[in-house]
């Protein structure tokens, strides 16, 4: 499984926007860049992903450089409840593949009020 | 909205006891996975499940794991003889479709403590 690189931990203020950056130089062909995160005591929630566009859903948006070697995961206004730890996954697309997830330690965002 | 459910929530055992984790994945879900993680460290795969058979498995997962799905609604991870190690949160996921693309469902976890 192809891997990414995440900051450790990162700091926000609230109301304010977060960029929460993701190398993965190795990525190959058929893969999805998959966000995660996890709130303190809960289980893994699914934030976004994309191939090779930019994508917005209501949680986030997801911008992915040209040549897809990296990737940044964009809230608009960080609120208190996006406290959490972030995952960037890389997932295959290609046929054969039982779609599991590969979770790497992550990014720790803290966000201050 | 649906979700996974899992049940307990927190269950104590005895070294050496069996266990049995429970989900409900989503109704129209048909890939099933159990993560674990151990307190303070990151989340780990242990197998995928798909058309009543085990699709993937980690190095984690040897002979005191199996997984089974009884009666088309419920997964269950059954640990044969627990280890303190085993001591854990364990997650259910679920998919609708396979491969790279959607997203991946995950339960609220069930807590093991082995003693």
């Amino acid at each position: 499984d192809a891997k990414t690189t995440q900051p450790n931990s990162m700091e926000s203020n609230e109301e304010e926007p977060v960029h929460l950056p993701c190398n993965h130089s190795t990525i190959s062909g058929t893969d999805y860049i998959h966000w995660y995160r996890q709130l303190p005591s809960q289980g893994p929630e699914y934030v976004i992903h994309g191939l090779t566009s930019n994508v917005n859903n209501r949680m986030a948006s997801l911008a992915i450089a040209e040549d897809r070697k990296s990737s940044t995961l964009i809230l608009h206004r960080a609120t208190l409840r996006d406290a959490a730890v972030y995952y960037c996954i890389l997932r295959d697309g290609g046929s054969g593949n039982t779609g599991k997830l590969i979770f790497g330690q992550g990014t720790t965002l803290q966000v201050k009020p | 909205e649906p979700e996974v459910t899992q049940t307990p929530s927190h269950q104590v055992t005895q070294m050496g006891q069996e266990v049995i984790l429970r989900c409900v994945p989503i109704s129209n879900h048909l890939y099933f996975y159990w993560y674990r993680q151990i307190l303070g460290q990151k989340v780990e795969f242990l197998v995928s499940f798909y058309n009543n058979e085990i699709s993937e498995k980690s190095e984690i997962f040897d002979d005191q794991f199996s997984v089974e799905r009884p009666d088309g609604s419920n997964f269950t991870l059954k640990i044969r003889s627990t280890k303190l190690e085993d001591s854990a949160m364990y997650f259910c996921a679920s998919q609708r479709q396979g491969r790279g693309t959607g997203e991946l469902f995950f339960g609220e976890g069930s807590r093991l403590t082995v003693l």
